[in-house]
């Protein structure tokens, strides 16, 4: 089935982790991006990357790092710096570097500090 | 910082009734989307609307655009209990080649049996 995966669903970090959050899409699409979202709000992004080898900083890119060395795969890391981790993390894709298609999005990634 | 924002935050209706939300933004925009999400999943594309149109329908849902007021509007016409989920609007700003994907901070649409 073609789609977008992420890895682990639940995952809980204890203070001081750097945790990594997977994201792979069979899709062939360009452009990936990471968001948060907490309880009852809406969608922040985080980084962003139009083509393989290249992303941009979101909003809120203090505390996360990311890598993009395949076409299929977007890691995030949360790393010690991030002082409140616990949201819920979604990537997604989108075919396009133009931005004139739609997003599919992963079923999510939940992390909680303990 | 949040490019779109929704009104209202919470809609509570009853099935078989319409329900519309809005939408208002700041920038220049490419297009405008719609998404869904159910509580605790990902979000799922409903429909985009591009600059230079002013309104779309697919279905049960109509869309229209606003770019003078920076704004647009949702409408599910005949909600049915399944219809219960947060709706966000997401625009795309930017030159080629660095087009951000920015949402809303979301709808939350409960329909009543």
């Amino acid at each position: 089935d073609g789609g977008i995966t992420q890895s682990p669903k639940y995952l809980f970090r204890k203070e001081g982790q750097n945790v990594t959050l997977s994201c792979e899409q069979n899709l062939n699409h360009d452009a990936m991006y990471w968001y948060r979202q907490d309880p009852g709000q809406g969608l922040r992004l985080i980084y962003y990357s139009q083509i393989v080898n290249d992303f941009q900083k979101g909003d809120i890119a203090e505390g996360y790092s990311v890598s993009r060395e395949k076409k299929e795969s977007f890691p995030l890391t949360v790393t010690s710096a991030q002082k409140n981790p616990t949201a819920f993390y979604l990537c997604a894709s989108s075919p396009s570097r133009t931005g004139s298609t739609e997003a599919f999005f992963g079923q999510g990634t939940r992390l909680t500090v303990v | 910082s949040q490019q779109g924002e929704e009104d209202p935050q919470a809609l509570s209706i009853q099935e078989g009734e319409n329900a519309t939300m809005n939408c208002s933004y700041k920038t220049s925009i490419n297009n405008l989307q719609w998404y869904r999400q159910n509580s605790g999943r990902g979000l799922v594309h409903l429909i985009l609307i591009r600059s230079n149109e002013r309104e779309k329908h697919s279905g049960r849902l109509r869309v229209t655009l606003d770019t003078s007021k920076k704004s647009s509007s949702l409408l599910i016409t005949a909600s049915r209990a399944a219809d219960t989920a947060s709706y966000f609007c997401a625009t795309r700003a930017g030159i080629q080649g660095a087009q951000k994907l920015v949402f809303g901070q979301g709808t939350r649409l409960t329909i009543n049996p």
